[in-house]
């Protein structure tokens, strides 16, 4: 799987978006970009992922750039609750028999100010 | 949906004792992993099933661990006997296409 880059911790003020940069620079044309995270003390929760398009869901958005050597994730509106560690994962799709081993690496500590 | 079901939430034992951790999966994922997670070795894979029949085990650490599910609404991890240095938060995960839905877990604290 390719490896990722992010930033280590970001702050961000409540209600306002949060932008989660994630570098991928050597990823390969059947990966795609998965985004979990988790708040301390629990389990890690799926967020959203995507190969080249551009994705939304109840939770987040994902804009992969058109090389798709880097992503960004997007938080509309931050709350105190998204305060947590994000990862950024480059896998092949399990339906496109893509090992089953999810790898989490360091993330990215989000920090959600009042 | 009541999500990944762990028991116990914490579990506290001496050194030698045998400890059992306890999963439900949600239903209808025919996938379902343990991990385990420390500060110093982050979140790692110890062993998944597939459909009720274990895949791959190479991320268990020792003989002293094993895993079992009799059926696809429970699995256990047992660690017998349990070492200070298996003190960890074990994670259960269920997997339904292409997102894995991880408990609570279960802190475990070996004296």
């Amino acid at each position: 799987d390719a490896k990722t880059t992010q930033p280590p911790s970001m702050d961000c003020a409540e209600g306002r978006a949060a932008n989660l940069p994630c570098n991928h620079s050597t990823i390969s044309g059947n990966e795609y970009v998965y985004w979990y995270r988790q708040i301390h003390s629990q389990g890690p929760q799926y967020i959203i992922h995507g190969l080249k398009n551009n994705e939304t869901n109840e939770m987040a958005s994902l804009i992969i750039t058109e090389d798709r050597k880097s992503s960004t994730l997007i938080l509309p509106h931050a709350t105190l609750r998204d305060t947590a560690v994000y990862y950024c994962i480059v896998r092949v799709a399990w339906a496109q028999g893509g090992s089953e081993k999810l790898v989490f690496g360091k993330g990215m500590k989000l920090t959600v100010n009042p | 949906d009541a999500g990944v079901i762990q028991s116990p939430r914490h579990e506290v034992t001496e050194m030698g004792q045998e400890v059992t951790l306890r999963c439900k999966p949600i239903s209808g994922h025919d996938y379902l992993f343990w991990y385990r997670q420390t500060m110093m070795r982050g979140l790692e894979l110890l062993i998944y099933f597939n459909n009720n029949v274990p895949i791959d085990d190479s991320g268990m650490p020792e003989d002293r661990f094993s895993a079992k599910m009799p059926n696809a609404s429970f699995s256990t991890l047992k660690i017998q006997p349990s070492e200070p240095r298996d003190s960890a938060v074990y994670f259960c995960a269920s997997r339904k296409r292409e997102a894995q839905y991880f408990g609570p877990g279960t802190r475990l604290t070996v004296l």
